[in-house]
């Protein structure tokens, strides 16, 4: 199985700041990388699909990188709806796998 | 508009049996991939199962062999079948479509609906 290593698993910020997230990936998997947004008690909601496309109705200070296997999640400048976990999930190949989640948190 | 909703959850003994049911609307379920993922109390996201358009079905380690997924196209449903169910299977239990889209020679899929959850109980 793939596995997918994000870091930080938490990382507290402030309203303004810019904040980078990274996801690894055990072995190449090309574009095929999507960026999820959780927050407490809700369904996932997708960000980022294709390593760097954002889906439709995504503020667009929300971007993303991939190189090789390191992926990246930038917000630009962080609001508070922005405050949640934030995971990357593999779907190259079957069984996809998800990062472990990277909790934002505010400072 | 587009959209699924989970149902079926609720407490079960271990060794017992739940089938989680995934109503969609706004789309048809056998024309796109459909997935299951869970999410422990407090833990990450953990994908456990595809159904694809062609009736090809996958699973995670933890569930193979107690977990069936399948479809039911005449209600757009799709079902989570578990047996055997064991404390670690407590979740809330996600139904999401995969959307797909090419380029060049090359299918990407991503998880762009999600229905609400629903939670799984395994306790004596």
């Amino acid at each position: 199985d793939i596995q997918m290593t994000q870091s930080p698993s938490s990382l507290p910020a402030s309203v303004g700041d810019k904040v980078t997230i990274t996801c690894r990936a055990s072995q190449s998997i090309g574009s095929h990388l999507n960026w999820y947004q959780q927050k407490p008690g809700k369904a996932p909601k997708l960000l980022i699909y294709t390593a760097s496309s954002l889906q439709g109705g995504v503020p667009s200070r929300f971007t993303a990188t991939a190189s090789g296997t390191d992926f990246t999640l930038i917000i630009s400048s962080l609001q508070p709806e922005d405050f949640a976990t934030y995971y990357c999930q593999q779907s190259y190949t079957s069984p996809y796998t998800f990062g472990q989640g990277t909790k934002l948190e505010i400072k | 508009e587009v959209q699924v909703a989970e149902s079926g959850g609720g407490l079960v003994q271990p060794g017992g049996s739940l089938r989680l049911s995934c109503a969609a609307s706004g789309f048809t379920v056998s024309n796109n991939y459909m997935n299951w993922v869970r999410q422990a109390p407090g833990k990450g996201l953990e994908w456990v199962s595809i159904l694809y358009s062609s009736g090809t079905t996958h699973y995670a380690d933890s569930v193979q062999g107690r977990f069936t997924i399948s479809r039911d196209i005449s209600k757009n449903t799709v079902y989570l079948q578990m047996n055997s169910l064991r404390a670690e299977d407590s979740a809330v239990y996600y139904c999401a479509r995969d959307s797909s889209l090419v380029r060049g020679y090359s299918y990407y899929y991503y998880m762009d609906v999600w229905g609400k959850g629903t939670t799984v109980t395994v306790s004596s």
